[in-house]
């Protein structure tokens, strides 16, 4: 079953305005969470990650929320811009169960002029 | 620069051959990952590694076997390709040396596999 869920398949935002992406996960074991952006024809790239000791982290451009009573995390696109249309998958993991990520299904970002 | 690679990008075999997909990374990280890539299904793991010789199954290893005889590489085999096989793989990896929650895996390129 998917632990961590992304229940929007897609996206569309005008250029200098904000992206909202969402992620929901299940295991309340999950204590580290990353955000990774793919081009099409190219690997996935690490944006953000925040552990769960926190309830945000920023990077420039990118904020990433946690809400832990929730298990929802947010990542937040201020201003967006058309590069930064791709696909963004939220992943997660815990600390006893290795190193292995378990990832959502996706959401396609599309920011428009 | 340190990086990781795939080969080859592309391939297109036929049902019942075995097909082996190379993964090489130069960052001497201790932890190497293959994961396949579906419409609908997001990144799915088949395999991993954590060091020389050792090797686990993933969430989707039926069909797949890995071996690691070295800290670069980690090739993927399918043992006898099938149709359901037909996917973009890639290959990621991460240092593995630090708190698991600091550790970061980085990605190859892909590989983009049609089974005929």
């Amino acid at each position: 079953d998917q632990q961590v869920k992304q229940n929007s398949p897609s996206l569309s935002v005008q250029e200098g305005r904000i992206s909202i992406l969402n992620c929901d996960y299940t295991n309340s074991m999950f204590d580290y969470f990353l955000w990774y952006k793919k081009y099409p024809a190219e690997g996935p790239t690490f944006l953000i990650s925040i552990s769960s000791i926190k309830d945000k982290n920023e990077d420039g451009r990118f904020t990433v929320f946690l809400n832990k009573s929730a298990k929802h995390l947010s990542l937040h696109i201020v201003p967006s811009q058309p590069g930064d249309s791709a696909v963004y998958f939220c992943a997660a993991s815990y600390s006893n169960s290795g190193y292995a990520l378990n990832f959502g299904k996706g959401t396609s970002l599309l920011v428009t002029p | 620069d340190a990086e990781i690679t795939q080969s080859p990008r592309h391939k297109i075999t036929e049902t019942g051959r075995q097909v082996t997909l190379a993964c090489h990374q130069t960052w001497n990280h201790n932890n190497m990952f293959w994961y396949r890539q579906d419409l609908g299904h997001g990144l799915r793991l088949i395999h991993y590694s954590y060091g020389v010789q050792d090797t686990n199954k993933g969430e989707v290893s039926d069909g797949y076997s890995v071996s690691r005889s070295n800290t670069e590489d980690l090739p993927l085999t399918l043992e006898s390709a099938a149709s359901s096989q037909t996917s973009v793989y890639f290959c990621a990896s991460s240092p593995g040396r630090g708190p698991k929650s600091t550790d970061t895996q980085y990605f190859g390129p892909g590989t983009r596999l049609t089974v005929l």
